[in-house]
């Protein structure tokens, strides 16, 4: 089984709230990661958990604070954020972070920020 | 820096045309490389990868080859189907220093019946 599940799916919210995106695999990964994807775009990424220890932090706003609770499990907290953040925020594993292993990639969570 | 370019897209096709999706990398050291695919609506499905010069991916019937003298990884498939048009991603990932999944731009690819 290859599977990354993502909740929700689809999600509103206005620039006060704080919500979480949640993101969970269970083929036994050490590394799971958060990517940013604005429409025609690559993915961007944002973090990068190895060993549920945050390994890469690539300059994101502190309005995204992610979270590891153990080695199956991601969140990413959000809070007070702005329209333009609004995008489709993918969530990844890997076996590890060397470059051998694929990532396998969750069906996202399309955010909009209004 | 490490970069993947890709070809341009969109790439209009008939069904049953043959499918070439140029890609070309510079790296700093030996990547693995990597095709995943983007249908609408969904995430990134991996498609193929190959981890060392001369492999060959192969899934689904696309193909593609590391070509380390040329720094090229090319996608083929010999006869497309409606149901393969999407968008396609080249990436490559390093074993040193970030190991993060570098991407292309993407291709969209359009396969009209």
């Amino acid at each position: 089984d290859t599977e990354v599940t993502q909740t929700p799916k689809h999600l509103v919210m206005g620039m006060t709230n704080k919500k979480s995106l949640k993101c969970e695999q269970h083929m036994g990964h050490r590394a799971m990661y958060w990517y940013k994807q604005k429409a025609k775009k690559p993915p961007e990424l944002m973090f990068v958990y190895s060993y549920e220890k945050l390994s890469i932090n690539e300059s994101v706003p502190s309005r995204f604070s992610p979270e590891c609770p153990n080695s199956s499990l991601l969140n990413l907290h959000l809070h007070a954020l702005q329209p333009e953040d609004s995008a489709l925020y993918l969530c990844a594993s890997s076996q590890e972070t060397t470059g051998f292993y694929e990532q396998y990639f969750g069906p996202g969570t399309r955010l909009t920020v209004t | 820096g490490d970069s993947v370019t890709q070809m341009e897209g969109p790439v209009t096709l008939s069904e049953e045309a043959f499918l070439t999706i140029n890609c070309t990398y510079t790296a700093t050291g030996y990547p693995s490389l990597f095709w995943y695919v983007q249908y609408p609506g969904e995430g990134l499905q991996l498609l193929l990868k190959a981890t060392k010069a001369d492999d060959k991916g192969s899934n689904k019937g696309f193909e593609a080859t590391y070509r380390k003298e040329t720094t090229s990884f090319h996608l083929e498939k010999g006869s497309v189907q409606v149901s393969d048009s999407a968008v396609y991603f080249c990436a490559l990932t390093l074993d040193t220093g970030r190991r993060a999944l570098t991407f292309g731009s993407g291709t969209r690819l359009q396969v009209q019946p």
